[in-house]
């Protein structure tokens, strides 16, 4: 069964960046598109970035058009989300998530807080 | 950009009555309509996708049903397990993949 495993939130102030990871298991990563979906708190959920399986296809909610950017290393089995120009509004967990159409496998989250 | 709205907000039940949650999108998805499962601190669940197939190990007594642009999402027996926040996403048009704004579930 396939496993997404999230890692790299934390604290930054506005203005700074961040680089997300999402680590994948249990199923052939290179031939799945994946998702990076997040849910500011108390609040519902917001796709933010999409990326095809070979990584030359990628789309972007206008919210984050030209400050983040996703990518994808399929010998490593792994996602990322560089995160630049960091506002407040960003402050949520981000969650990856597999792309079957829907969205079936999701990682655990890794919470973003943008503060000064 | 597909709209989904889902109501209720909230929705109170009694354990072992029926819930019955409503998702409407903007415009014709098909099928391409998947629901999930969001309790307290944790990552959402998929339960539901093309509108009506249970994803694996999802209990018999979430059903899913419509298409076009009307879906529901039936819990036939409510169990206390069944707390949470319920979601429809569309995936028929993309991007934007779209979500409803939540249907808090709670015991009455």
């Amino acid at each position: 069964e396939g496993q997404l495993v999230d890692s790299g939130g934390g604290l930054v102030q506005p203005g700074g960046s961040l680089r997300l990871s999402c680590a994948a298991s249990g199923f052939t990563f290179r031939s799945y598109e994946m998702n990076w979906v997040r849910q500011a708190p108390g609040k519902g959920l917001e796709w933010v970035s999409y990326i095809s399986s070979s990584g030359s296809t990628k789309n972007y909610a206008d919210s984050v058009q030209g400050r983040f950017s996703i990518s994808r290393d399929n010998a490593k089995n792994s996602l990322y989300l560089q995160m630049n120009s960091l506002r407040a509004e960003d402050t949520a967990v981000y969650y990856c998530a597999r792309v079957n159409g829907y969205l079936d496998y999701w990682g655990q989250g890794s919470l973003v807080t943008v503060s000064s | 950009e597909v709209v989904t709205t889902q109501s209720p907000v909230t929705l109170s039940v009694s354990p072992g009555e029926r819930a019955t949650l409503s998702c409407r999108a903007s415009q014709n998805v098909r099928t391409n309509l998947a629901w999930y499962q969001q309790k307290p601190g944790q990552a959402p669940r998929l339960l539901i996708h093309g509108a009506s197939t249970r994803a694996t190990g999802i209990p018999a007594r979430f059903s899913g049903s419509g298409s076009g642009t009307e879906f529901t999402l039936t819990i036939s027996s409510l169990q206390s397990e069944d707390i949470a926040v319920y979601y429809c996403q569309q995936y028929n048009n993309w991007p934007p993949w779209t979500f409803g704004q939540g249907t808090k579930v709670e015991i009455k």
